[in-house]
Order: C-alpha cells, then sequence, then structure tokens
C-alpha cells in the first residue's frame, strides 16, 4: 500500500514564484526525505529530515514536517525553469526489526513556465 | 564522476527472452536496490541486497531475479518479460538501510516487443 501521497499531482507556476508541495503518510516514521526526478533520469536527493526535526533548509528549499498531522511540505522559492522536475517524497517507517526501507509517495508534477 | 552506473540506458527485448540490466557503483556503499518505474508512478522496490544479503520484496514477481558478484556490481534478470514488465529501472545505493540517503543511477528504459 502506498505510504505517502503527494498534493497536488500537477502544478505549473510562473518562473519566479514559489512552488508548495505537500506529502502525507501513514504510519509513524523515522525519517522522511524528498526527490527529484527529471523526465526519464534517475532520482536525486534533495532533503532529509528526521522524525524530531520539524524544519530543514537547503539553498531554495525549505521542508517542514508536523508528525502530529503525518504531514510534510516541500517549499521551493524563487523557482527557475531548471527547477521542472517531478518531485518525490520518501518515508522510512519505525520498524523492531531495523531493517526498514524507504517507500516512496506518487509525486508531483512541476512545470515552471518560463 | 559517476558514481552509480546503469547499462544500458535503453533495452529493447522480445516478449518471453530473457534479458540482464547492470549497475555498478564506485561509492563503496554496502546496499544495492533494484526499483521499478512505471510511467507517471512512485519508483517499486523490487529487492535490495546488504553485502550479500538478499531482500526480496514480498510482491515481486519470481520472473524478476537478481545477482551481486561484489560490492561494486549488481545485476537485475528478467526470465520472461512480459508487456507488463516495460518500465524504467532504477538501481540506487546507500551506506547503510536505515536513516540513509540513496544514490541513483539514470535508469535503464526496458521496452518489450
Amino acid at each position: 500500500s502506498q505510504q505517502g501521497e503527494e498534493d497536488p499531482q500537477a502544478l505549473s507556476i510562473q518562473e519566479g514564484e514559489n512552488a508548495t508541495m505537500n506529502c502525507s503518510y501513514k504510519t509513524s516514521i523515522n525519517n522522511l526525505q524528498w526527490y527529484r526526478q527529471n523526465s526519464g533520469r534517475g532520482l536525486v536527493h534533495l532533503i532529509l529530515i528526521r522524525s524530531n526535526e520539524r524544519e530543514k533548509h537547503s539553498g531554495r528549499l525549505r521542508v517542514t514536517l508536523d508528525t502530529s498531522k503525518k504531514s510534510s511540505s516541500l517549499l521551493i522559492t524563487a523557482s527557475r525553469a531548471a527547477d521542472t522536475a517531478s518531485y518525490f517524497c520518501a518515508t522510512e517507517r519505525l520498524s523492531n526489526f531495523g531493517n526498514e526501507k524507504l517507500t516512496f509517495g506518487t509525486g508531483t508534477r512541476l512545470t515552471i513556465i518560463p | 564522476d559517476a558514481m552509480v552506473i546503469q547499462n544500458p540506458r535503453y533495452q529493447v527485448t522480445q516478449f518471453g527472452k530473457p534479458v540482464t540490466l547492470s549497475c555498478s557503483q564506485t561509492l563503496n556503499h554496502n546496499v544495492m536496490y533494484w526499483y521499478q518505474q512505471k510511467s507517471s508512478q512512485a519508483p517499486k522496490l523490487l529487492f535490495h541486497y546488504y553485502d550479500k544479503d538478499f531482500n526480496n520484496e514480498a510482491d515481486t514477481p519470481d520472473n524478476f531475479q537478481s545477482r551481486r558478484p561484489n560490492t561494486s556490481f549488481c545485476f537485475l534478470d528478467i526470465r520472461s518479460p512480459g508487456l507488463g514488465d516495460a518500465a524504467m529501472y532504477l538501481c540506487a545505493t546507500s551506506r547503510t538501510v536505515t536513516g540513509a540517503v540513496q544514490y541513483f543511477g539514470p535508469g535503464t528504459r526496458l521496452t518489450v516487443t
């Protein structure tokens, strides 16, 4: 079953605007990660946020995590045409076995209009 | 500088004809993963290796097999490809299974005719 669900499924904005994508998940997690995927390519890691963290920044990226709501958001500020890609959240669930793996959400397709 | 390399980038095979996809890494990571990704869908984990320890996902079809002859290389074998196996196959690596970032290769696009 899908652990992460991104919202919206697709987003188109003008270059220079901010883009916000949301991720909701179902079970308690160790950490949550965001990845970017350009069309026809592999995924690239953006940010990892642990369950005891509420916010992280990396350049123009800002990620928040609300474990009480089981949700996360990815904000890209001052968007550029090169930000056009699909963005996936991935959750690592809590486990007693120590062998959990990432489960990817359905992704948000972001298009930046020059 | 390539860290996770996948060959070939595009593979065409015939229905039922065995095919092997390869992945190599220069990161010396312990863990290697194979994902299947169909159009506009999330990557779906097929299996992973922690060193030589193979971990199959419960819903991975028997048609899919994997080999890891050494730390650097990992192969995905599809014994009898069906039309439904056409997809992007992504290889990834990480230092550990838990709490670690995954590094992905560029993927192999498999077409089944």
